[in-house]
């Protein structure tokens, strides 16, 4: 079964730091783009971040740069956010995805993420 | 960057009613980066179609997407109690980054 699990949310301060892993697994994780996206408490859902199947292409939403990095470790079908001066903001469920990025013709390609994790919760408070 | 604007914020539909949710661009792209996903409380959102119209391994085809440039369309027909959820549209016109709508509400009454 194709699977996403999510680790590492919890409580921390405002300026804190904290890493999110998620694990996979049912599927070739090394061929696979992947994403993190985030949901705040009654609120609509946020991309945060994604990166290419070997890691080499990064991009994050503009209010994350600087203060979080996506990153893989495809030996261990891995998935990282590591995130550093932690706003009251980034309060949510943070969700790991897979990103498919499959050829819809000659010049296009279609995008969407098909399978998602259940998510973890960060939350940012003193 | 493309912003998507969701319409209506919530619809209130009896069972066996069409539903139509609008998700409209502020800037065109391509159909092929336009996504929807269906998300119930308490759960991860839900791959329902891509490409604006295709619909995704397991979806009903009581669910269906159109629309092009800035317009696009979710159709669900024949409403089930179990379609209650929030519908979220999500576009990659600016891949490989991406974006989504703030949602539509559906109530099934």
């Amino acid at each position: 079964e194709v699977q996403l699990a999510e680790f590492g949310g919890g409580l921390v301060q405002p300026g804190g730091s904290l890493r999110l892993s998620c694990v996979a697994s049912g599927f070739t994780f090394s061929s696979h783009w992947m994403s993190w996206v985030r949901q705040a408490p009654g609120k609509g859902l946020e991309w945060v971040a994604n990166t290419k199947q070997d890691g080499g292409g990064k991009y994050s939403v503009d209010s994350v740069k600087g203060r979080f990095t996506i990153s893989r470790d495809n030996a261990k079908n891995s998935l990282y956010l590591q995130m550093s001066s932690l706003r009251a903001e980034d309060t949510a469920v943070y969700y790991c995805a897979r990103l498919q990025v499959v050829p819809a013709g000659t010049a296009y390609n279609y995008y969407y993420l098909d399978v998602w994790g259940k998510g973890t919760t960060v939350t940012v408070s003193s | 960057e493309i912003v998507l604007t969701q319409s209506p914020g919530t619809l209130s539909l009896s069972p066996g009613e069409r539903a139509t949710l609008y998700c409209r661009a502020s800037q065109s792209f391509y159909s092929s980066y336009l996504v929807w996903y269906q998300q119930k409380p308490g759960q991860a959102p839900r791959l329902l179609i891509y490409g604006a119209s295709n619909r995704a391994t397991g979806i009903p085809d009581r669910f269906s997407g159109s629309g092009s440039g800035t317009d696009f369309i979710l159709t669900i027909s024949r409403l089930e109690p179990e379609d209650s959820a929030v519908y979220y549209c999500q576009q990659f016109g600016d891949s490989p980054m991406c974006s989504f709508g703030q949602g539509t509400k559906l109530e099934i009454k």
